[in-house]
């Protein structure tokens, strides 16, 4: 079990959907992170929120929009999305920079698939 | 640019032998090492991790890496495999104080009981 949870487990959305991914932690964490993995790829970074701010923004298509409400909560929003876009979205959370050693703890992810 | 560089993207080893995972990685300024471990069907976890003192650093389930900093190397070990080990083992750095994790391609590892 990890203690991030990710929600839904499983998504298929119509490229003219709107639809979000949700991510939660209760470990006091003060980063958290939204990856993008395609099948055996490692994953790859997209945003990082550092004290619900964003932090890191890696050149990300607008058609997703990342959201921290507070401390424990991480969305992804999707629109008009891609075929392209289907992936294994997964989020982490980590102590924020400067304290700990930056250890990820990831959720199980979200499986997304683009019509 | 950060980069890292796994050197074996599948490796087949019997139960019971000895398994080395190369990682090598690109970075001017002090880093943090990571392995971490994807079981068939779980969520990626840590395997172990160096930031700072003793550059031997052990793990969970018997697995150790070695950083070597002249090299800018931190190759995994375990003398002996089981069967259980099979999974995607990721090699992962990151700038020290900083938020960006970056991983390697993963190397996939099949044990055979």
């Amino acid at each position: 079990d990890t203690e991030v949870t990710q929600t839904p487990k499983h998504l298929v959305m119509g490229m003219t959907n709107k639809k979000s991914l949700k991510c939660e932690q209760h470990m006091g964490h003060r980063a958290m992170y939204w990856y993008k993995q395609k099948a055996k790829k490692p994953p790859e970074l997209m945003f990082v929120y550092s004290y619900e701010k964003l932090s890191i923004n890696e050149s990300v298509p607008s058609r997703f929009s990342p959201e921290c409400p507070n401390s424990s909560l991480l969305n992804l929003h999707l629109h008009a999305l891609q075929p392209e876009d289907s992936a294994l979205y997964l989020c982490a959370s980590s102590q924020a920079s400067g304290s700990g050693t930056g250890e990820l703890f990831f959720g199980e992810g979200s499986r997304l698939t683009v019509l | 640019a950060q980069s890292v560089s796994q050197h074996n993207h599948h490796v087949i080893l019997s139960e019971a032998a000895s398994l080395e995972l190369g990682c090598n990685y690109s970075y001017g300024g002090t880093v943090n090492l990571f392995w971490y471990v994807q079981y068939p069907g779980q969520h990626l976890q840590l395997l172990l991790k160096y930031f700072s003192g003793d550059p031997l650093v052990k793990g969970i389930k018997g697995f150790e890496a070695e950083f070597i900093k002249s090299k800018f190397s931190f190759n995994l070990r375990k003398p002996s495999v089981q069967w259980s080990d099979t999974a995607e083992y990721f090699c992962a750095v990151r700038n020290t104080g900083g938020f960006k994790t970056i991983f390697g391609a993963g190397t996939r590892l099949f044990v055979k009981a």
